[in-house]
């Protein structure tokens, strides 16, 4: 079962645009990360944010977090062509062990 | 920087067939997760080791799964036999040590299984 799910599903942008994804997740986290897989790669972490915590910085990237609405969003400003990627929010497993369960993800591309 | 090692990075097999997988996690990382993940999905644990002990393996399909860690490094995820619906990506993922809760983890490249 999947804890995470991103909105849009799909988005496309020019270049130099903002873009936004949205994860709205079920049960209550420890933290939530963000991760980009590029087509057929393995993932990168980008960001992580801890429930404590309501917004982080990291470069062009910008992130928040609303433990009430149990919901984050990613903000990429300023996009280029190589922010292409599928992105995906994932939190904590609530069961053994520490490992993460991940949304569906936002396939983001960005147009030159 | 160091990084997750996993090969091959692409296999095809016939269906009833064994296959192999094989990850090298980065340099002193306790912790090594085996990821499965279908094509437009996002990906979901199969096991988790800690050092060479199963954490969790509840999602890992044990008729036909085996997923190993002898020494504590590097590991190795078996499918005996192959069927159409393993078809997937097989991610290698690690991290520091298990504290408790939920840590950044590192990937690797994956692995490509097409089952004929």
């Amino acid at each position: 079962s999947q804890q995470g799910e991103e909105d849009p599903q799909a988005l496309s942008i020019q270049e130099g645009e903002n873009a936004t994804m949205n994860c709205s997740y079920k049960t209550s986290i420890n933290n939530l990360q963000w991760y980009r897989q590029n087509s057929g790669r393995g993932l990168v972490h980008l960001i992580l944010i801890r429930s404590n915590e309501r917004e982080k910085h990291s470069g062009r990237l910008r992130v928040t977090l609303d433990t009430s609405k149990k919901s984050s969003s990613l903000l990429i400003t300023a996009s280029r062509a190589a922010d292409t990627a599928s992105y995906f929010c994932a939190t904590d497993f609530n069961q053994a062990g520490t490992a993460l369960i991940f949304g569906k993800g936002t396939t983001l591309s960005v147009s030159s | 920087e160091a990084e997750v090692a996993q090969s091959p990075r692409y296999k095809i097999t016939e269906k009833s067939q064994a296959v192999a997988f094989w990850c090298d996690p980065i340099s002193g990382h306790a912790t090594l997760y085996w990821y499965r993940q279908i094509l437009g999905q996002g990906p979901e644990l199969l096991v988790q080791f800690q050092d060479e002990s199963v954490v969790d393996d509840s999602q890992l399909p044990k008729d036909r799964f085996s997923a190993e860690r002898l020494k504590g490094v590097d590991s190795t995820l078996k499918i005996q036999p192959a069927e159409l619906g393993d078809s997937a990506m097989y991610l290698c993922a690690s991290s520091l040590r298990d504290r408790g809760f939920t840590d950044t983890q590192y990937f690797g490249p994956g692995t490509r299984l097409t089952v004929l």
